[in-house]
């Protein structure tokens, strides 16, 4: 059984710049969940897909998209870099509203 | 809306010592309770959770119980070892989407 993938590891970019970050669910699971975790804090929840559909959103804006594929795998697009975005992103796949499994993460620098 | 507050740290022990993380909580409900556990450059890793109160959730020597009437979930564990030397998590679920709420990370580090 694979487990949660993310890419890429890591990542430099610029302000103004767009980013895709990709996730790849573990067998079996139909829901990916995003996750910001800024150095030295908590993961906060950014949204979540369901089934190719947005299924709850936290307090992030609107430069913040994503998608879910039909084999459930996910992509989190973030628009307008900024220096504050710069963080782990963290991707978490489940069964329905099971226990979430997490990725290593991607490491996004924003300079 | 819903949060999580941890002890601040770092906390820095012996091998074999005793642990204790404060947790408390605020929440709408009956939330899910969770410790989660972070090593150098992963990404997290349930360690346990408790679904209700006065429930006791264990894993590898760890210990929490969800205390609805304190709201609080503290992980505690009675010997320590240096491979536990890591950053913890206390985390709730709640929500339509059952989205995670973490505290903001305590680093432990284990000293041999």
């Amino acid at each position: 059984e694979t487990g949660v993938t993310q890419s890429p590891t890591h990542l430099i970019k610029t302000r103004g710049q767009q980013v895709t970050l990709r996730c790849s669910s573990q067998s079996g699971h139909n829901t990916v969940s995003w996750y910001q975790q800024a150095l030295g804090q908590g993961p906060q929840f950014i949204f979540q897909y369901y089934r190719e559909e947005e299924n709850g959103r936290g307090n992030f804006p609107p430069r913040f998209s994503g998608l879910q594929f039909p084999n459930y795998s996910s992509e989190l697009n973030v628009n307008a870099l900024e220096l504050d975005d710069s963080a782990l992103y963290l991707c978490a796949s489940s069964l329905e509203v099971g226990e979430q499994f997490f990725g290593p993460g991607t490491r996004l620098t924003v300079l | 809306g819903d949060s999580v507050t941890q002890m601040e740290g770092p906390v820095t022990l012996s091998e074999e010592a005793f642990l204790t993380i404060n947790c408390t909580y605020t929440a709408t409900g009956y939330p899910s309770l969770f410790w989660y556990v972070q090593y150098p450059g992963e990404g997290l890793q349930l360690l346990l959770k408790a679904t209700k109160a006065d429930d006791k959730g264990s894993n590898k020597g760890f210990e929490a119980t969800y205390r609805k009437e304190t709201t609080s979930f503290h992980l505690e564990k009675g010997s320590v070892q240096v491979s536990d030397s890591a950053v913890y998590f206390c985390a709730l679920i709640s929500g339509s989407a059952r989205q995670l709420t973490f505290g903001s990370g305590t680093q432990l580090t284990v000293l041999p």
